[in-house]
């Protein structure tokens, strides 16, 4: 069964920082691209961050432009999500989601929330 | 890049049909056959039910179906279920350092 599992999440305080992991399982993550989805709390859905297959290309929301930066390590088959400067507005629920010009496998996301 | 707008909320009673629009530019619906409907329970991931306007993943019922025309894209639920009861969203490739754009979501509701 292909599968995507994340983990990470929790409370930190504003300005602090978090790590996302996302692993992979049924399939050979590295011959597709990935995104970060996320969803406050009552809200819709809001593209986070895309990572090609190689890890060349990434893009960002304006959102989170130069305090989130995605990666990938293919050997072992995971994405992460590094948030530093976070804010309150960042608390959500964070999925990855894997890309074929849809997202057809989602994780079953991890909570982060930003409090003092 | 501005969310694309679907309506709040959209009811059907058991066995009808229902449709739900979702309304972009021509920078991202109007110029990509890429758009995606996303249905969600509450508390849970969302699941794929359409693909590239009108295609079904393997598996899925063939009650949902999807369109679009110009800028705005639909998805209809044909035959209406309790089980169909549950948020949805559209998503459309964008292009360029922004890919993905979602809807607003809707709340589906059988009556």
């Amino acid at each position: 069964e292909e599968q995507l599992v994340e983990s990470g999440g929790g409370l930190v305080q504003p300005g602090g920082s978090l790590r996302l992991s996302c692993a992979a399982s049924g399939f050979t993550s590295s011959t597709y691209s990935m995104n970060w989805v996320r969803q406050a709390p009552g809200r819709g859905l809001e593209w986070v961050s895309y990572i090609s297959s190689s890890g060349n290309t990434k893009y960002y929301a304006d959102s989170v432009k130069g305090r989130f930066a995605i990666s990938r390590d293919n050997a072992e088959n995971s994405l992460f999500l590094q948030m530093n400067s976070l804010r309150d507005e960042d608390t959500a629920v964070y999925y990855c989601a894997r890309d074929r010009n849809r997202m057809d496998v989602w994780g079953q996301g991890t909570t982060v929330t930003v409090s003092s | 890049q501005s969310a694309l707008t679907q309506p709040a909320s959209v009811s059907g009673s058991p066995g009808q049909s229902i449709t739900i629009s979702c309304t972009g530019t021509s920078s991202d619906v109007g110029s990509y056959n890429l758009v995606s409907w996303y249905q969600q329970d509450p508390g849970k991931a969302p699941k794929l039910m359409i693909y590239e306007v009108s295609k079904r993943p393997s598996g899925l019922s063939n009650r949902f179906s999807g369109s679009k025309s110009g800028n705005t894209a639909s998805l209809t639920i044909s035959g209406l279920q309790a089980e169909d009861e549950a948020d949805y969203y559209c998503c459309s490739y964008a292009g360029g350092s922004i890919p993905y754009v979602f809807g607003t979501g809707t709340k589906v509701t059988v009556l």
